[in-house]
């Protein structure tokens, strides 16, 4: 069984700047959902992909999109970079009849 | 929304102690309180979770209680062990509804020699 995969493993950008972050899901796992953790907080929402569709967005502004694929993997997109936005992005995956979420290790963002 | 609180922020302990970890929930409709171990610069990993028709939930030395009219509930880690250190988060969330959740802020534990 292979487990949640993120890449890449850091990740530096400067303000106004673009991101996209991957994330392969756990083998059976059909849904992906993107957590960001500033330093020190524990992880906020952004949103959950189910069948290739937003299912559930938290309080993030649009410039935070993403994508799920037919093989279930995902991409989170941040557009015009803040320094606020420099967090580890975390992904985790489940499935439909055990929603127990298991975490990739994250995507370290800094934003300079 | 839902908000999750979670105290204390940091805990120190001697090895073989006892450790208590509590959070308080505000959304009546959550049904689903994971607990989450995290290392630093690792995933987070669930280590015990309880669903609100279960008061109370244990795994070796590890268990959830959880007071459904109170809404808070609580991390329990018996006869503490070095390993055990790192951040523990407690969430909530609505199993059934893709199971969203709503962290606390962690609580840093710390186990002594």
């Amino acid at each position: 069984e292979t487990g949640v995969t993120q890449s890449p493993t850091h990740l530096i950008k400067t303000r106004g700047q673009q991101v996209t972050l991957r994330c392969s899901s756990q083998s059976g796992h059909n849904t992906v959902s993107w957590y960001q953790q500033a330093l020190g907080q524990g992880p906020q929402f952004i949103f959950q992909y189910y069948r290739e569709e937003e299912n559930g967005r938290g309080n993030f502004p649009p410039r935070f999109s993403g994508l799920q694929f037919p093989n279930y993997s995902s991409e989170l997109n941040v557009n015009a970079l803040e320094l606020d936005d420099s967090a580890l992005y975390l992904c985790a995956s489940s499935s439909e009849t055990n929603e127990k979420l298991f975490f990739g290790s994250g995507t370290q963002l800094s934003v300079l | 929304g839902e908000n999750v609180e979670q105290h204390p922020s940091t805990l120190s302990v001697q090895e073989g102690d006892s450790a208590v970890i509590k959070c308080t929930y505000s959304d009546s409709a959550s049904n689903y309180f994971p607990w989450y171990k995290q290392e630093l610069g690792k995933r987070p990993q669930l280590i015990i979770d309880i669903r609100s028709n279960v008061g109370e939930k244990k795994d070796q030395r590890i268990a959830v209680t959880l007071n459904k009219t109170a809404k808070h509930f609580s991390l329990h880690i018996t006869e503490t062990q070095p390993e055990d250190s790192a951040v523990y988060f407690c969430a909530a969330s609505i199993w059934g509804g893709g199971n969203k959740l709503t962290f606390g802020t962690g609580t840093q534990l710390k186990v002594e020699l």
